[in-house]
């Protein structure tokens, strides 16, 4: 099993929907979560940190469950810009980070 | 702007063909530098960690002998794929650890090594 796990998708959705991406991890001694954004033949950039609490950054809201070891990710109001790879990525603290392999979101006109 | 910077950002040679690629980090300084791989459609894959003044820390699978790796100052780590063939052609993307908890990595902006 990998230690993180996304559905690849692809996920097509019109301008100004609202899509949920998800991701699990396995290793229990995970100490950080955050979700990047890569775009087709670039290299990943960080969108928000993931916090127990949950929190929201504009259209984005990231939520962290740590007895389920579940990470979400919630775009509202879709735009075209939006479409990308979206990584889960997990940090267990003095090690490289953990990337899932990425879900990939189309935003269509 | 750009925190860390990768160069060159494409190649094109001739399989055989030994290619550095240099990760530099600007205005702070990196004691730890990684470098992944992505091949099309694929996650990032670690393939090594890269330690100042010390010998890197390859992942499982990864030839220490063909992917070398110098560390030599803070702001520098190099790449050498030796002897170059199709196979190797990938995404090739560095990164140093952020100086902020809330800022975890930074990355090159990616090498992409075309091996003919």
């Amino acid at each position: 099993r990998k230690e993180v796990e996304q559905d690849p998708g692809p996920f097509n959705v019109p301008e100004g929907a609202t899509v949920a991406f998800n991701c699990t991890y396995s290793n229990s001694a995970s100490q950080s979560f955050f979700w990047y954004r890569q775009d087709c033949r670039k290299e990943p950039k960080l969108l928000m940190s993931v916090y127990s609490s949950g929190n929201e950054d504009g259209r984005f809201t990231a939520q962290l469950n740590r007895a389920s070891q579940y990470i979400s990710l919630l775009i509202r109001d879709s735009k075209l810009s939006d479409s990308a790879t979206y990584l889960c990525v997990v940090n267990r603290g003095n090690t490289p980070l953990v990337f899932g392999k990425g879900t990939r979101l189309s935003v269509i006109a | 702007g750009a925190v860390v910077s990768q160069h060159p950002s494409w190649v094109i040679c001739k399989s055989g063909t030994s290619v550095k690629i240099e990760c530099r980090s600007l205005d702070f300084q990196a004691t730890t530098m990684f470098w992944y791989r992505q091949f099309p459609k694929q996650s990032l894959m670690l393939m090594a960690t890269s330690n100042e003044g010390s010998k890197a820390t390859y992942e499982q699978g990864v030839e220490k002998d063909k992917f070398l790796i110098n560390h030599a100052s803070l702001t520098l780590s190099t790449l050498t794929v030796t002897s170059a063939h199709p196979e190797d052609s990938s995404f090739y993307i560095c990164s140093a650890n952020g100086i902020s908890v809330n800022q975890p990595q930074h990355f090159g902006d990616g090498t992409r090594l075309s091996i003919l």
